[in-house]
């Protein structure tokens, strides 16, 4: 069974730019999630998608940041314009229900350096 | 907010040694997740505990869920260089068990 994709590994860019991260879940996984990761601690929850809808988006800074799943498949997180402190990885998982219980998978994660 | 507090952050110990990683909440969870995260991977995930005072094992790894499934522990006997990485836990509040709130991490380093 194919992980959790995700690209592009590395980005670096300056700060007031934009980009664009994507994630592509494991097979008929409907629930979807985006984590920022600042170096050395836990991931904190962005925005979670069940199938193409938004189920929380109460932490992601959406002044800046933006997230779509149009097909209830494959996910774009944006952010626009970047800054200093977006610096972080950003790391998608997704995840099944399996005997009332919720086990997330992980993608290997997006390292982005804002400069 | 439910905080997820684990403990040390930090531990560098020696090939063979035994240690205990703490992860406490003032919080009820319905089940508890232990994840392993190598420098430049995602987290993957080690186990997950449901049961108040359940005890799982995995190889040299020991997780027990607290009785009041506020808190949990992993513990490893003779550690190996293997098990160098960023230790999470991960807590899924009641009634939202789609959801985790993640632990502050403790980074192990095992030497030769």
């Amino acid at each position: 069974e194919a992980g959790v994709a995700q690209s592009p590994r590395y980005k670096i860019i300056e700060k007031r730019q934009s980009v664009a991260f994507w994630c592509n879940p494991i097979s008929g996984h409907a629930t979807l999630y985006w984590y920022q990761q600042i170096l050395g601690q836990g991931p904190k929850l962005l925005i979670q998608f069940q199938n193409n809808g938004v189920v929380d988006d109460s932490q992601l800074p959406k002044d800046r940041f933006s997230a779509e799943r149009l097909k209830g498949v494959d996910s774009t997180l944006k952010i626009q314009p970047a800054k200093l402190e977006d610096s972080a990885v950003y790391l998608c998982a997704s995840s099944l229900l399996r005997q009332d219980l919720y086990e997330q998978y992980f993608g290997p994660g997006t390292r982005l350096t804002v400069t | 907010t439910q905080l997820l507090e684990q403990s040390p952050q930090f531990l560098s110990i020696q090939e063979g040694e035994n240690l205990t990683v703490y992860c406490n909440s003032s919080s009820v969870f319905s089940s508890l997740q232990w994840y392993r995260q190598e420098p430049g991977e995602g987290p993957v995930l080690l186990v997950t505990v449901v049961t108040g005072g359940e005890v799982k094992k995995l190889k040299r790894l020991t997780f027990q869920f607290g009785d009041a499934r506020k808190d949990s522990s992993l513990h490893i006997t003779a550690a190996q260089p293997g098990d160098t990485g960023l230790y999470l836990c991960a807590g899924a509040p009641i009634g939202t068990a789609s959801k985790l709130t993640f632990g502050t991490g403790t980074r192990l380093q095992v030497t030769l």
